[in-house]
């Protein structure tokens, strides 16, 4: 079983729409929890960190579930522009600097 | 500043040759890594550092050598390049283990 799981996808969806992605993980230890952004043939960015009490940056919504083990980001109003890959990523840390990350979920907005 | 800089971009390799990808950042971070990224596989931690001297193995680190003599580099090293290293390899760094990683823009790697 892999460390961190996501439904690959691809999520397609019309613009406008809600969409929401899930992540579980099998490492009761890890400490921090973050979702990344990758566009074709570019490197990961950094999207949003995830905190236990969930967090929200515009129409981004992260929550985290420690005891069920679960990761969530909702997409509200889907703009053309999101469509992307969006990876999970557990971090243990007392494991320094190990980032593991999911296979991602492809998300495709369509006009 | 520059953020993570990887070099080379692109580079083709025959079977058995060894080289040497380079990443260097400027933000005085004390964490950084090597991932490599294949189709269907997602991004595998191949090697890590959290701090100058200090390195450890992630998931895949057979056939790579790394070295931290300096908070800036980190350089990955192929021994005896296979088909099975051709990937697109990343370097990301972070100043502390709570917070996320910032990526190089990665050198995709054929070996042929």
């Amino acid at each position: 079983r892999k460390e961190v799981e996501q439904d690959p996808g691809p999520f397609n969806v019309p613009e406008g729409a809600t969409v929401a992605f899930n992540c579980t993980y099998s490492n009761s230890a890890s400490q921090s929890f973050f979702w990344y952004r990758q566009d074709c043939r570019k490197e990961p960015k950094l999207l949003m960190s995830v905190y236990s009490s969930g967090n929200e940056d515009g129409r981004f919504t992260a929550q985290l579930n420690r005891a069920s083990q679960y990761i969530s980001l909702l997409i509200r109003d889907s703009k053309l522009s999101d469509s992307a890959t969006y990876l999970c990523v557990v971090n243990r840390n007392n494991q320094g600097g190990k980032l593991i990350f999911g296979q991602g979920t492809e998300l495709s907005v369509k006009p | 500043n520059a953020g993570v800089t990887q070099t080379p971009k692109f580079q083709v390799l025959k079977t058995g040759q060894s080289m040497t990808l380079q990443c260097a950042q400027d933000m005085n971070h004390e964490y950084m890594s090597w991932y490599r990224q294949d189709p269907g596989m997602g991004l595998r931690l191949i090697h890590y550092s959290v701090g100058a001297g200090i390195t450890d193995q992630g998931e895949v680190p057979n056939g790579y050598n790394v070295s931290r003599s300096t908070t800036e580099d980190f350089p990955l090293r192929l021994l005896s390049a296979a088909p099975s290293q051709t990937s697109v390899y990343f370097c990301a760094s972070r100043a502390d283990r709570g917070l996320g990683y910032t990526f190089g823009s990665g050198t995709r790697l054929t070996v042929v």
